[in-house]
């Protein structure tokens, strides 16, 4: 257990509003990341963070923002949801000192744009 | 091409059966390789980190073959409880951190 929440885990929301999921760690790793998972596709990478306010982009990260303020917390915003961004979303860390760099995923979040 | 390919499946296979899956990755500076297990509407999980040597973990034994960029998984005396997808993953260390890529897994059913 690599002490990852996500919150909230499921949402159903509007297109056009704007949607913050959290990602909380208990275990004060640097690197953080964001993907999403569609079928037919790997979990593509959205944001990632190297530490606090450090962040930058993934290969899939036009509509989204990410801001990380505390060591612990990692968001990821949808500025204006769109239904194209109806996804699971996975929250995963990379374990400090690992020497082979091994991500752990969190449980997910289930988002739906009607 | 897809940087990560997997066979999709499914493979379904009765209990005790061994079965194996490929992968084959097109980054050749690919550094890190990796197997991770998803059950249906779960999060990925690490099965195992792939070795250069090869590495076993019971009844699961990983290859790497780098000369052809291939991955593979065996799985022995399969149980009910392996059923899940199985993803490869490939990493790649980057100035900023590790970048994984993701196949798009293969789903193994094990049956009585």
């Amino acid at each position: 257990d690599a002490g990852i929440t996500q919150s909230p885990r499921h949402k159903v929301t509007e297109t056009g509003t704007p949607v913050t999921l959290r990602c909380h760690q208990t275990e004060n790793h640097r690197y953080m990341y964001w993907y999403r998972q569609d079928p037919g596709h790997g979990l593509r990478l959205i944001h990632y963070s190297y530490g606090v306010k450090d962040t930058d982009k993934g290969e899939v990260s036009d509509g989204y923002s990410v801001s990380r303020s505390k060591t612990e917390d990692f968001l990821l915003t949808l500025e204006s949801a769109t239904s194209s961004q109806t996804s699971v979303y996975f929250c995963a860390i990379t374990s400090d000192g690992s020497s082979y760099n091994e991500q752990f995923f969190g449980p997910g979040t289930r988002l739906t744009v009607l | 091409r897809k940087e990560v390919e997997q066979d999709p499946g499914p493979f379904n296979v009765p209990e005790g059966a061994t079965v194996a899956f490929n992968c084959t990755y097109s980054n050749s500076a690919s550094q890190s390789f990796f197997w991770y297990r998803q059950d249906c509407r779960k999060e990925p999980k690490l099965l195992m980190s792939v070795y250069s040597s090869g590495n076993e973990d019971g009844r699961f034994t990983a290859q790497l073959n780098r000369a052809s960029q291939y991955i593979s998984l065996l799985i022995r005396d399969s149980k009910l409880s392996d059923s899940a997808t199985y993803l490869c993953v490939v990493m790649i260390l980057t100035g900023g951190g590790n970048k994984l890529t993701f196949g798009t897994g293969t789903q193994l059913k094990v049956e009585l």
